[in-house]
């Protein structure tokens, strides 16, 4: 099985910081890489497909990076909406999530 | 807008079964499949398995194959998850999302997601 090892677990910032998370993949999954925001008792919302792709709706301050088996998602100047957990996940092999990076108010 | 409309919150004694459903938009459903993805509390999200609705297909995950069995409905338009013999540690948000289309596994990102639906397991 593919494992997903996502960084930080917890990250501090404020509304207009440029924040990036960080996942790596135990093997090469090329770029089929997923991106999800999640709020709490909500559904996961997709965000970033094929490791850089903009999900139709997703604000253009979100994107993603990286083939193989590094990837990051960037969020270019947070916003209030922005504060939740975001989960990368490979669909090369089926599919893995990270282990998820909960996104705070500083 | 699709939407993935799933059944209500169950509780569960040890030992049980469940069965949560996940209803579909009539003109998309045979066109995708489905995949189910539980939360326990305060955890991350975890994929148990995914189904053809083209053809009934399915791939469980290591961990639940021996206990769970997806299926589908193509006159109700409705995929199901039934997880039997429950433990406390299957006490859950579960997920169902629309994936790989088709016949077998295709790189599909889970696009659309229904609102969850609450499993707790006790006795």
């Amino acid at each position: 099985d593919i494992q997903m090892t996502q960084s930080p677990s917890t990250l501090s910032a404020s509304v207009g910081d440029r924040v990036t998370i960080t996942c790596r993949a135990s093997q090469s999954i090329s770029s089929w890489m997923a991106w999800y925001q999640q709020k709490p008792g909500k559904a996961p919302k997709l965000l970033i497909y094929k490791a850089s792709s903009l999900e139709s709706g997703v604000p253009s301050r979100f994107s993603g990076s990286g083939s193989g088996t590094e990837f990051t998602l960037t969020i270019s100047s947070l916003q209030p909406d922005d504060f939740a957990t975001y989960y990368c996940q490979q669909y090369n092999i089926w599919y893995t999530f990270g282990q998820g990076t909960k996104l705070e108010i500083k | 807008q699709v939407h993935l409309v799933q059944s209500g919150a169950e509780v569960k004694k040890p030992g049980a079964s469940v069965k949560v459903s996940c209803e579909v938009p009539a003109y998309t459903f045979t066109s995708y499949g489905f995949s189910w993805v539980r939360q326990a509390p305060g955890q991350g999200l975890e994929w148990m398995g995914w189904i053809s609705a083209y053809n009934g297909n399915t791939k469980y995950a290591q961990k639940v194959q021996d206990r769970v069995t997806m299926t589908t409905d193509t006159s109700t338009s409705t995929a199901y998850m039934e997880l039997r013999n429950l433990r406390s540690d299957d006490t859950a948000v579960y997920y169902c999302a629309r994936s790989t289309p088709g016949s077998a596994f295709y790189n599909y990102a889970m696009d659309v997601w229904g609102q969850g639906t609450a499993v707790t397991v006790s006795s």
